[in-house]
């Protein structure tokens, strides 16, 4: 079975300083993986996603994230925090979807993300 | 444009009672799903439909109701069996292709 673990719960950083939120996942097969924002009261936004090409995924914003099979991890960077970059973030796993249909999302339980001035 | 609207933003709920969460979509999407969010849990699927008149539970399904009669809607019931029905609820619809797009919510209270 598939499943995400988010490492922290909530990271504070300054404005200007690198963000780095952590992701491990399992998975007995090639995951599809993406990391999701999530304003207050609001959806989910896509940020980035993994799918088998690339190992460094560039997403929206300034955001990238790195596969590493190796550490089954999928950790999420940005080099310069701004505030609107306050918020929480969710990375989640694709379970193996049938008959050519996606597969349902898995989500870890997420990681607020507090930028002070 | 083209989204998924989830309606009403706020809802409120007597103990017993039932209520619908209505989602509807314009993206011509196969699959749809209904998600409950908590504080500290992140996303738990309740029910996702792959097609029309058809549509499976998910990891949290008791207590809930889903139906599937057209492609562009996916309507939530939370019955007087939902034990605990305030959280945020969000729809998603999905693409293979395009991925998932997510609706912008629900907040169900028990009042």
């Amino acid at each position: 079975a598939q499943s995400v673990t988010q490492l922290d719960s909530h990271v504070s950083v300054s404005e200007g300083t690198p963000v780095l939120l952590r992701c491990n996942y399992s998975s007995s097969y090639s995951p599809s993986l993406f990391w999701y924002v999530q304003h207050p009261n609001k959806g989910l936004q896509l940020l980035l996603k993994y799918t088998s090409a690339a190992t460094l995924v560039k997403g929206i914003n300034g955001f990238e994230a790195e596969f590493k099979k190796s550490e089954t991890s999928f950790h999420l960077t940005k080099p310069s925090a701004h505030m609107s970059d306050a918020a929480e973030y969710f990375c989640v796993v694709s379970d193996q979807g049938y008959g050519g249909s996606q597969g349902n999302l898995i989500f870890g339980k997420g990681t607020k993300l507090s930028v002070k001035p | 444009d083209g989204g998924i609207t989830q309606s009403p933003k706020y809802l409120f709920r007597k103990e017993g009672q039932n209520v619908t969460l209505s989602c509807e979509q314009n993206l011509n999407h196969d699959a749809m799903y209904w998600y409950r969010q908590d504080p500290g849990q992140g996303l738990r699927l309740i029910y996702y439909s792959q097609i029309v008149n058809d549509f499976q539970k998910g990891d949290i399904a008791e207590g809930y109701s889903v139906s599937r009669e057209k492609k562009e809607s996916f309507p939530l019931t939370v019955t007087s069996a939902q034990k605990n029905p305030t959280a945020f609820y969000l729809c998603a619809s999905s693409e293979v292709l395009y991925g998932y797009t997510f609706g912008s919510g629900t907040r169900l209270t028990v009042v």
